[in-house]
């Protein structure tokens, strides 16, 4: 059965700062891994997919990497700003099937 | 993409009530939709899956008398939360199937039952 855990489970940062979230599974036969982002009340955006046959994937300040044979994926956020403020989550595709989701990592970046 | 759309956003209802929410893929024919909910600073767990045209599965430890999941149409698919209680205050989103492309989920329905 698939787990995906995050690391750190919460992180605060002063604007400007480049931050890695990490994201860890346990099955690494994932269809593809995707990470969102969640804001208070709110449902989720998608921010990035990586393919399992891909290694990364980049969108403006977001690089997301993908290593399925450690089982591990990274969000990393270039030159964090306030509105980057939300919770991010990793959920791993299991061959198109249910997502399963990790805890999230909240993150504050403080102006 | 796979666009979805949830409503209602946000519901208050008295215990001992029932909601329904209602989720519809807008962009493409949806045989399947996962059900997910989330209680505060947890992950988001699933439900349950509806199928089109059959019967729900549910999740070990889910109520499906309680969670009634209806999958009328390859558009629509609804969640019935029965006689709510305040345990039952949580935030629900259906989720349609992975894939290659990037899944865009609606806002989820955030349930509060006083």
């Amino acid at each position: 059965k698939q787990e995906v855990t995050q690391i750190p489970a919460a992180l605060s940062v002063p604007e400007g700062e480049n931050l890695v979230l990490n994201c860890s599974f346990t099955d690494s036969a994932i269809y593809n891994l995707q990470w969102f982002r969640q804001d208070p009340g709110k449902g989720l955006t998608s921010l990035l997919l990586i393919q399992s046959s891909q290694r990364e994937q980049t969108s403006g300040r977001l690089n997301a990497s993908l290593d399925k044979s450690s089982g591990r994926s990274t969000l990393y956020i270039a030159a964090s700003q306030p509105g980057d403020s939300a919770t991010y989550l990793c959920a791993a595709d299991n061959y198109g099937q249910n997502f399963v989701f990790g805890p999230g990592t909240r993150l504050s970046v403080l102006p | 993409g796979a666009v979805v759309s949830q409503h209602p956003s946000r519901v208050i209802c008295k215990s001992g009530t029932s909601v329904k929410i209602e989720c519809r893929s807008l962009d493409f024919q949806a045989t399947t939709m996962f059900w997910y909910r989330q209680f505060p600073k947890q992950s988001l767990m699933l439900m349950a899956t509806s199928n089109e045209g059959s019967k729900a599965t549910y999740e070990q430890g889910v109520e499906k008398d309680k969670f009634l999941i209806n999958h009328a149409s390859l558009t629509l698919s609804t969640l019935t939360v029965t006689s709510a209680h305040p345990e039952d205050s949580s935030f629900y989103i259906c989720v349609p199937p992975g894939g290659n492309t990037e899944a865009f989920f609606g806002q989820g329905t955030r349930l509060t039952v006083v």
